[in-house]
């Protein structure tokens, strides 16, 4: 059974500051893995996805990359701000795409001014 | 990008009651749709497939004579909590795949249930 493990669960870091969050899994076979926000009370954004056969993945000041042999992605936020503050969640689908989502715990971000 | 909502937003019932949660998928067609729950500082947790047509699948764990799923048409999955508990109560979120061969999930707003 697929298990997503994020490290670290919180982190608390000064505004501008460039900042790594942690995914791992431990099957390897995934479809594809999807970085998401959750703000508090509130639903999910999609921040970015990434298929089995990519390595990364940008968008603005964000940076997702896999390794899928090695079971990681990591999140990397350049030059943080204020809004970036919330949960950052990781997923992956495994197998076919018919499957849902397994996620991860979550890394909870303050950005402080 | 595709769009999913859900309805209502928040729900307060009394224990005992059912309580039906809508997802529909706006501007695309969903055949399969998914249904999450999130306790609170807890993660999504996959909680059932929903398919057009057919039975919905279930996680292991999740009761399916008490979280019955139809999916009435390829924009609309339902989701009704029978005898709703205490315990129920937590944050349902539904996605949908988009329409290039499963790519991207599109999650709905989620509902909030609370039973009293």
């Amino acid at each position: 059974k697929q298990e997503v493990t994020q490290i670290p669960a919180a982190l608390s870091v000064p505004e501008g500051e460039n900042l790594v969050l942690n995914c791992s899994f431990t099957d390897s076979a995934i479809y594809n893995l999807q970085w998401f926000r959750q703000d508090p009370g509130k639903g999910l954004t999609s921040l970015l996805l990434i298929q089995s056969s990519q390595r990364e993945q940008t968008s603005g000041r964000l940076n997702a990359s896999l390794d899928k042999s090695s079971g990681r992605s990591t999140l990397y936020i350049a030059a943080s701000q204020p809004g970036d503050s919330a949960t950052y969640l990781c997923a992956v689908r495994s197998g076919g795409g018919a499957d849902g989502l397994t996620f991860g715990k979550g890394t909870h971000l303050i950005i402080q001014p | 990008g595709a769009v999913v909502s859900q309805h209502p937003s928040w729900v307060i019932c009394k224990s005992g009651t059912s309580v039906k949660i809508e997802c529909r998928s706006l501007d695309f067609q969903a055949t399969t749709m998914f249904w999450y729950r999130q306790f609170p500082k807890q993660s999504l947790m996959l909680m059932a497939t929903s398919n057009e047509g057919s039975k919905a699948t279930y996680e292991q764990g999740v009761e399916k004579d008490k979280f019955l799923i139809n999916h009435a048409s390829l924009t609309l999955s339902t989701l009704t909590v029978t005898s709703a508990h205490p315990e129920d109560s937590s944050f349902y979120i539904c996605s949908a795949p988009g329409a290039l061969a499963y790519n991207e999930q599109f999650f709905g707003p989620g509902t909030r249930l609370t039973v009293l």
